[in-house]
């Protein structure tokens, strides 16, 4: 069964805009993190934002922020005043069970393309 | 301080074949995975080492294998090489355990050897 979810088309942003990526997961563990990554053409993961299962507060890093709706198992990453340069893959990613665990479960992806 | 090292970045190899992808996690990360990325597949996590043992393991063949160094640096082999094998083969490096007080968020990779098999 698929654990992450990421069912949004390509998307085309206008620079300076904000744009939401959606993801849902799933899991009977108490105990998981969510992490968003970027994947630009080059092929390297640059990590983005990480999210506990138990954090009572949205994580938020600079232009990035996560809005955790645990009770619907959503983990949609927030971009705001899109650059140029956010261009890429964007994939969200589970770890679950007890920390130090470092088997992720990736959803498919988003494509996101900004546009001047 | 220094990244995820992997190496080599590019290959090119032959059915049948084997080859060995190396990964040098960030200093003081002990744990390391390997992942597969395909357009079909997506990516898919391979197996993961911590302390010079293997903890998990993900649904492939035997051909796939992996080891881990004193130094956190590992390696993974690929046996028999098949056209299905090519694909972008990406680590991670973690710390592998929980720091007291605060939650292991840590889950750097590097930039991936492009695996092609002809």
């Amino acid at each position: 069964a698929q654990k992450i979810t990421q069912t949004q088309p390509g998307m085309f942003v206008q620079e300076k805009e904000a744009v939401t990526l959606d993801c849902t997961y799933d899991t009977s563990d108490q105990s998981y993190g969510l992490f968003w990554y970027k994947q630009p053409s080059s092929g390297e993961m640059i990590f983005l934002i990480y999210q506990g299962s138990y954090d009572e507060q949205n994580a938020t890093e600079g232009r990035y922020s996560l809005n955790f709706q645990k009770a619907r198992k959503s983990a949609n990453l927030v971009i705001s005043a899109s650059q140029l340069g956010d261009s890429a893959m964007y994939f969200c990613a589970m770890r679950e069970g007890p920390y130090g665990n470092n088997r992720l479960a990736f959803g498919k992806g988003n494509q996101v393309v900004v546009i001047p | 301080k220094a990244g995820v090292t992997q190496t080599p970045r590019y290959l090119i190899k032959t059915r049948g074949q084997q080859v060995t992808l190396s990964c040098s996690p960030i200093s003081g990360h002990r744990s390391v995975s390997w992942y597969q990325q395909t357009p079909g597949q997506g990516l898919q996590f391979l197996f993961e080492y911590f302390s010079e043992t293997q903890r998990n393991k993900g649904n492939f063949p035997g051909r796939f294998s992996g080891r881990q160094f004193s130094n956190s640096r590992s390696e993974m082999n690929v046996s028999t090489l098949e056209l299905g094998d090519s694909a972008l083969y990406l680590c991670a490096s973690s710390l592998g355990f929980q720091i007291p007080d605060r939650e292991n968020t840590e889950a750097f990779f590097g930039q991936g050897t492009r695996l092609t098999v002809v």
